[in-house]
């Protein structure tokens, strides 16, 4: 079975400084996507950055960036020059194998992120 | 492009009652999926929709049911409604594609008293 661990419930980071929020993950997949979203307290899901298994780059966006380390099955977010907006509840998601799982994926728990001016 | 749309926003209902959910996937999306979120369980998948046919299903009971028009159109049914079926319910779309992000909408938030 696929699973998603996000092990900081909460995190804080001072304006201007990088944070790194923790994802492992779990699948006996050999091709798999991982993908990392940001939940502002409106609700709304906010698509970031993707890494596929077999992306050797690790993937950047803008302030974002995704730390991929394959052999311990691990995909950390990285924001860099944090910014008061980015206070938000931060999720890792999973989609597995086959190409009829494009609409389904695992979720971990969620980082809840607060930036301090 | 417009984004996706779900309606209503909010929705109060009664115990027993049932509920219709509606989402609107952006245009040329055909892939269409549901999700809850309450505070205890986090995000769980319900199922997915694709060319009208459903893809996949999540372990959720036969209360939960959904279809998919020929417009990508979506909505989602809760039929005998129970008090753990507050949550918030989000819908997403995506292109077909391995690397395709779920794009979601801002949800609809089901209250049951």
């Amino acid at each position: 079975a696929q699973k998603i661990t996000q092990t900081q419930p909460g995190m804080f980071v001072q304006e201007k400084e990088a944070v790194t929020l923790d994802c492992t993950y779990d699948t006996s997949d050999q091709s798999y996507g991982l993908f990392w979203y940001k939940q502002p307290s409106s609700g709304e899901m906010i698509f970031l950055i993707y890494q596929g298994s077999y992306d050797e780059q690790n993937a950047t966006e803008g302030r974002y960036s995704l730390n991929f380390q394959k052999a311990r099955k691990s995909a950390n977010l990285v924001i860099s020059a944090s910014q008061l907006g980015d206070s938000a509840m931060y999720f890792c998601a999973m989609r597995g194998g086959g190409s009829s799982n494009t609409g389904k994926l695992i979720f971990g728990q969620g980082t809840t992120l607060q930036v301090k001016p | 492009k417009a984004g996706v749309t779900q309606t209503p926003r909010y929705l109060i209902k009664t115990r027993g009652q049932q509920v219709t959910l509606s989402c609107s996937p952006i245009s040329g999306h055909r892939s269409v999926s549901w999700y809850q979120q309450t505070p205890g369980q986090g995000l769980q998948f319900l199922f997915e929709y694709f060319s009208e046919t459903q893809r996949n299903k999540g372990n959720f009971p036969g209360r939960f049911s959904g279809r998919q028009f020929s417009n990508s159109r979506s909505e989602m049914n809760v039929s005998t409604l129970e008090l753990g079926d507050s949550a918030l319910y989000l819908c997403a779309s995506s292109q077909q594609g391995y690397n395709s992000p779920l794009h979601f909408g801002n949800g609809t938030r089901l209250t049951v008293t």
